[in-house]
């Protein structure tokens, strides 16, 4: 079953643009992570946020996440191109197990047009 | 450092066939993870070994599936027989994290195998 549900589905935007995709999931989690993949590759790790942590930064990646809500946010400011890929949120749940498993939602694509 | 390697990149069987996929992992990374991702879908954990035990196979479909990682290092996943629906990317990734401990670790994904089942 999909833990995350990522919105919108899919994205357009012109570079330079800020681009924004959210995350929603339904159980209580250790961390929260986002993945970027590009057509007909692997995934490549963006960034980790713990459950007690409510934002982090890396690079032109703004992560925020509000347990309260159970939702997630990834911000990409100044897009590129080279941003074109699909971008999917994971999260490791909490449980008596935490055996750091990670169940994927079911992905944003982002389209940057140069 | 070298990443995840996966081969091969490419399988086309027909149906009730048998397929294998390898995998190698980060030297020293104790978690390896198999991944199935159907097309338009984030991947679904199929199996995760810590070491070469088996911490997860919930959602392994063990009449047709199996996998193995001999000496905790190299793992193979194998399909027989292999159905239609089978037909997706195969990704393999692993981490530091051990299961237990609950913090948690970011994942090395490769660059998967992708099957088509005829």
């Amino acid at each position: 079953s999909q833990q995350g549900e990522e919105d919108p589905q899919a994205l357009s935007i012109q570079e330079g643009e800020n681009a924004t995709m959210n995350c929603s999931y339904k159980t209580s989690i250790n961390n929260l992570q986002w993945y970027r993949q590009n057509s007909g590759r692997g995934l490549v790790h963006l960034i980790l946020i713990r459950s007690n942590e409510r934002e982090k930064h890396s690079g032109r990646l703004r992560v925020t996440l509000d347990t309260s809500k159970k939702s997630s946010s990834l911000l990409i400011t100044a897009s590129r191109a080279a941003d074109t890929a699909s971008y999917f949120c994971a999260t490791d749940a909490r449980g008596s197990s935490n055996t750091g498993k990670l169940i994927f939602g079911q992905g944003t694509t982002l389209q940057v047009k140069p | 450092e070298a990443g995840v390697a996966q081969s091969p990149r490419y399988k086309i069987i027909e149906k009730r066939q048998s397929v294998a996929f390898w995998c190698n992992p980060i030297s020293g990374h104790a978690t390896l993870y198999w991944y199935q991702q159907i097309l338009g879908q984030g991947p679904k954990l199929l199996i995760q070994f810590q070491n070469n035990g088996v911490v997860d196979d919930s959602q392994l479909p063990k009449d047709r599936f199996s996998a193995e990682r001999l000496k905790g290092v190299d793992s193979t996943l194998k399909i027989q027989p292999a159905k239609l629906e089978d037909s997706a990317v195969y990704l393999c990734a692993s981490s530091t994290g051990l299961a237990g401990v609950g913090l948690g670790s970011e994942q090395y994904f490769g660059p998967g195998t992708r099957l088509t089942v005829t």
